[in-house]
This record gives structure tokens, sequence and C-alpha cells, in this order.
């Protein structure tokens, strides 16, 4: 399994520019997260899905959409990006609901920066 | 509103010594999870506390978890070079949304 991946690596966009960052799983989990991460702020969730067709609002969804088709990619879209998304972020996946305690898995990332 | 709070935000231990760091959270919960992060990757995940009182250990690391207290606390024994990392504590509330602490840094000195 390659477990949770995403791309890209890094990403330069400028002010004004839309863009996707790409979230993938092959463990067939239900939930899958997206997060950003600032320095002195931790980790903030931005949007997450339980199921296909399945999405909700985290913490910080204002300038992100997101949709899940499939369950295995879990898309973030930057719709005009701005400085204040310049960040790290990052996908994570889980097997089942909340409830059911399975360990969250994390991908490895994709730094943004927005001029 | 869920609020995730841990102390201290920067710890730098000597080698050998032992550290304690805290998770406040603001809401009933009972289950508290603990990642680590190295500089510049992703979060792996170390310990899920499921109930009031759960206890783990790996190594060097024990969590513990106080529902009635909302306080969780990763307790670091015997510090190695090999523990600096951040660390993360996260928490649900009833939902599928985890709610993460602002992390403690740690940087073990010889």
């Amino acid at each position: 399994n390659a477990g949770v991946t995403q791309t890209p690596k890094f990403q330069v966009l400028k002010t004004g520019q839309s863009m996707t960052l790409q979230c993938a799983q092959d463990m067939n989990h239900e939930y899958m997260s997206w997060y950003r991460q600032d320095p002195g702020m931790g980790l903030r969730l931005i949007h997450y899905s339980v199921g296909a067709g399945i999405t909700d609002q985290g913490e910080v969804p204002n300038g992100y959409n997101v949709s899940r088709s499939t369950t295995e990619d879990f898309p973030l879209r930057l719709l005009s990006a701005a400085p204040s998304q310049t960040s790290v972020y990052f996908c994570a996946s889980r097997k089942g609901t909340w409830t059911e305690n399975y360990e969250q898995y994390f991908g490895p990332g994709t730094r943004l920066t927005v001029t | 509103e869920l609020k995730v709070e841990q102390n201290p935000l920067f710890l730098s231990m000597q080698e050998g010594k032992n550290y304690t760091i805290y998770c406040n959270y603001s809401t009933t919960s009972d289950r508290l999870y603990w990642y680590r992060q190295d500089p510049g990757k992703s979060l792996e995940s170390l310990f899920v506390l499921l109930s009031n009182g759960a206890v783990k250990q790996e190594g060097r690391l024990m969590a513990s978890l106080d529902t009635k207290a909302r306080l969780s606390t990763l307790h670091i024994t015997a510090a190695v070079h090999d523990l600096s990392a951040t660390y993360f504590c996260a928490v649900n509330h009833n939902t599928d949304k985890l709610i993460f602490g602002t992390g403690t840094r740690l940087q073990v000195f010889p």
C-alpha cells in the first residue's frame, strides 16, 4: 500500500490564481480530511469527508472547496489564492468514523506559497 | 467550541531527565490522540486514549487521560536525543472533527 499520497510536494502561486491539491489513499478508508499547518498554530481542520459524496466544513473552510466523488480521492481546491493561504497542507485518512477508534494516517504534505 | 491547549510550547531537556507535556481541552471528550512530527515531516500516530484513566506506554513515552479534568499528559522518561520532535495532542468532541493543540516542540540535548 502507498498509504496517503499528496501532490504536488511544493507549489508557488500568485495571488488570485486557483489550483487543486491532490490527495489519494489506497486503504479503502471512509474518512478523509484536510489540515493546514502554520507556525505556532498547530494543525487546523479545513474540510473533511466521511464517505464518497459527503463533505463537511472544519475550523477554517473559507477560501477552499472539496468534493469526494470516489473513496480514494479527496482534492482540495483553492478558488482564488491569497497570501494568507501560504501554509503546509496535510491530507489524512482513517477507516471508519470517530466512534470506531481507528488510527489516522497523514500524507507527506504540500508546501504552498502564495506571493 | 472545542479548544485544545498544550503546555509548554517549547521544552529544552537534558538527556536522562524526565518531563511531562500537558494537554487541556475545553469540552467533554473521551478520545484523545498524541502525534509526533519531525521537522519537515508528516505526523506519526503515537497513542490513542479512549477512556477515563487510560494509560499507554511505548518506550520512554507514557500517555494518560483524565476525562473529568479534561487533561492528558505525555510523560517522557530518561529523555534521549531521538525524542527531539514536536508533539501534538488532538481531541474529538462527539464528531468526526479532530481538533489539534498548538504542539510542544521538544529539544533534547546532551
